[in-house]
């Protein structure tokens, strides 16, 4: 069964340190993406990064770096020099195929919250 | 580009009432996904497709949900008869492709409640 799992429910991390959040993921089908949102207190949904199973060098976009791991199955996200509009909901998603009915399927895992300290 | 459009923002109503949620996608996006947030069951798929054409629908919830999308510019999700258990935000997204390395673009919700 196609799966996100994220075990941190909540984070803190100093102004200006690093911090990774957690996503595992559980999936059969060999071609496969992995996306990070980031949800402020707004609401709104932000496409963060993102990374192809076939993808041989780990997913970077500005202070945003993604730890792909794949014989492990973990797609952590790693946030340099972390800033207080930091401060939000982050999520890990899979985009993969079912290979019962032919289409796809898009997992979101449970999040975690991030708080930046000042 | 406007991003994707979603109204209303918030929709109160009344327990029984029809609710109809709009969602207009970014231009040359092919899919378009309907999903529904809570704090218990957190991001859920409900509904997506793919050139106007519903692909996945294993998602919705139950009969009283449905959704169309006549055109390519346009999608409404509709609750009837609606229930409180239906409140939620409501996200609609869409995307160029299923492999898109942009991801999905989110449009800013409709926050349902239904009393």
């Amino acid at each position: 069964a196609q799966k996100i799992t994220q075990t941190q429910p909540g984070m803190f991390v100093q102004e200006k340190e690093a911090v990774t959040l957690d996503c595992t993921y559980d999936t059969s089908d060999p071609s496969y993406g992995l996306f990070w949102y980031k949800q402020p207190s707004s609401g709104e949904m932000i496409f963060l990064i993102y990374q192809g199973s076939y993808d041989q060098q780990n997913a970077t976009e500005g202070r945003y770096s993604l730890n792909f791991q794949k014989a492990r199955k973990s797609a952590n996200l790693v946030i340099s020099a972390s800033q207080l509009g930091d401060s939000a909901m982050y999520f890990c998603a899979m985009r993969a195929s079912s290979m019962a009915s032919g289409t796809y399927k898009y997992i979101f895992g449970t999040g975690t919250r991030l708080k930046v300290l000042a | 580009d406007a991003g994707v459009i979603q109204s209303p923002r918030h929709e109160v109503t009344e327990m029984g009432q029809e609710v109809t949620l709009r969602c207009k996608p970014i231009s040359g996006h092919d899919y378009l996904f309907w999903y529904r947030q809570t704090m218990m069951r957190g991001l859920e798929l409900l509904i997506y497709f793919n050139n106007n054409v519903p692909i996945d629908d294993s998602g919705m919830p139950e009969d009283r949900f449905s959704a169309k999308m006549p055109n390519a510019s346009f999608s409404t999700l509709k609750i009837q008869p609606s229930e409180p258990r239906d409140s939620a935000v409501y996200f609609c997204a869409s995307s160029r492709a299923p492999s898109d390395s942009y991801g999905y673009t989110f449009g800013s919700g409709t926050r349902l409640t239904v009393v």
